[in-house]
């Protein structure tokens, strides 16, 4: 089984804190994604990597930066934390797709979420 | 770009009763479907998905959803609900081209009454 883990369910930090959130998938991976989920809103796409040091912006990017050193781990960063992200934060993988793009390919599995507040 | 409306953010049924979750999406080109259950406190996990292989896909727990082309749908059902059912539901759409991540609708939140 696909696992993927996540450092803390539960985190509570300060404004204007650097925080990490990290990120470890155990399946070989080449896709990693963060996102974030408020009330309402859904699950809202932060960044993905699709590779070593490779990543790409999502729909809301701003406030967040991203690192993927190592294949199998993907973390989000929190440069200067503000009340308005206090959210839940789940992090995801996929593989890439197979040579006979397979049914499988665009399944994303996901860990159990952190839940960030921001006092 | 490719969106995912889910209708009603609530949903409340009765033991035994018919779930009905709807979900559609746009696309000019059918897409990659899935219905994703979230637990609380909990991660996102897969209930079933859409790949083209068949119209009327089942997945865990008695859940299926029929992927209609005409109507852009991909509603997803459960002929009697049961307690545990209680979670949030998510459908999401992967398009084979443009870009690698899924784009999620706002959840729909299923209440099961005894």
């Amino acid at each position: 089984d696909v696992k993927v883990t996540q450092s803390s369910r539960y985190l509570v930090k300060r404004t204007g804190e650097k925080v990490f959130l990290e990120c470890v998938q155990d399946m070989d991976h080449e896709n990693m994604f963060w996102y974030r989920q408020d009330p309402g809103l859904g699950l809202r796409l932060i960044y993905f990597s699709y590779d070593v040091k490779m990543k790409e912006k999502g729909d809301i990017p701003e406030g967040y930066s991203v690192s993927r050193e190592k294949k199998e781990r993907f973390s989000l960063i929190l440069e200067s934390a503000s009340t308005n992200q206090t959210s839940m934060y789940l992090c995801a993988s996929r593989p890439n797709p197979g040579l006979a793009g397979g049914e499988s390919s665009y399944e994303q599995y996901f860990g159990p979420g952190t839940r960030l507040t921001v006092t | 770009a490719q969106s995912v409306t889910q209708l009603g953010s609530h949903v409340s049924v009765s033991e035994g009763a018919l779930v009905l979750l709807r979900c559609n999406y746009s696309s000019s080109v059918p897409p990659y479907l899935f219905w994703y259950v979230q637990y609380p406190n909990q991660g996102l996990q897969l209930l079933l998905k859409y790949t083209s292989a068949a119209t009327l896909v089942k997945g865990i727990n008695g859940f299926e959803a029929e992927f209609k082309k005409s109507e852009t749908s991909f509603h997803l059902t459960k002929p009697s609900a049961h307690m545990s059912d209680a979670a949030e539901y998510f459908c999401a759409v992967h398009k084979y081209t443009g870009r690698r991540a899924l784009t999620f609708g706002s959840g729909t939140r299923l209440q099961v009454q005894p």
